[in-house]
């Protein structure tokens, strides 16, 4: 079946870039989804990236899709203490998303 | 304009009790989706409608589950009788369009934390 995989925890400097990377396992997949999760709080739709294309940039934010190796990634530039959460990569898979156990990231001042 | 919105926000409650979550979703949103997170681990489908239909119930673990949704409006999944093995959050989502080709953007309430002692 549909697996999607990422590492648990990251942990940055304020100001530094954080990658945080996701493996995927079906290639049929449409699109592929950001979300972050803050404490106590829901799922938020960070940014998605349809499946043609390999690059997608949203202000601090850039999405890299290299479908060969089926591998995601999110690039956050300049990361702030209010960047600290987990975040989930997510394929589409029908109407249904097939999640990652999300990456933890924490950013220390 | 109002987000997915779900009740309780956490719910304590014995092995073998019945508990009732409920998800209203955006106005307007046919999608409507259950999922689950357990224990920090990744979040799980359960179920989709669209509309008062459930398009897609694989994701549902036992007969001990059941989500309706009456109307094609707000949705409830009932856990009857409830196990251990049940804690985790519930999430709910909404989306517009879930055709072949639509981005299908899915937007998540709050969650609801079930605890089961």
């Amino acid at each position: 079946g549909e697996d999607v995989e990422q590492s648990l925890f990251l942990s940055v400097r304020e100001g530094d870039s954080s990658v945080i990377n996701c493996t995927y396992t079906d290639s049929s997949s449409t699109y592929l989804y950001w979300y972050k999760q803050e404490p106590g709080a829901g799922l938020q739709l960070l940014t998605y990236i349809f499946s043609n294309m390999d690059m997608k940039q949203d202000q601090r934010l850039t999405v890299l899709l290299n479908k060969k190796d089926k591998h995601l990634s999110l690039r956050i530039a300049d990361t702030q203490t209010g960047d600290s959460a987990i975040y989930f990569c997510a394929e589409r898979d029908t109407g249904k998303l097939i999640f990652g156990q999300g990456t933890t990231l924490q950013v220390k001042p | 304009e109002a987000g997915v919105t779900q009740f309780p926000s956490h719910s304590v409650i014995e092995k073998g009790q019945t508990v009732t979550l409920r998800c209203d979703p955006i106005s307007g949103h046919d999608n409507l989706y259950w999922y689950r997170r357990v224990m920090g681990k990744e979040i799980k489908f359960l179920l989709h409608f669209v509309k008062e239909s459930k398009q897609d119930e694989s994701g549902m673990p036992n007969n001990r589950f059941l989500a309706e949704r009456t109307g094609g409006t707000y949705s409830t999944l009932k856990v009857q009788p409830a196990e251990l093995e049940d804690s985790g959050v519930y999430f709910c989502a909404s989306s517009q369009d879930a055709t072949a080709l639509a981005k299908n953007i899915q937007y998540f309430g709050a969650g609801t934390r079930l605890s089961v002692l």
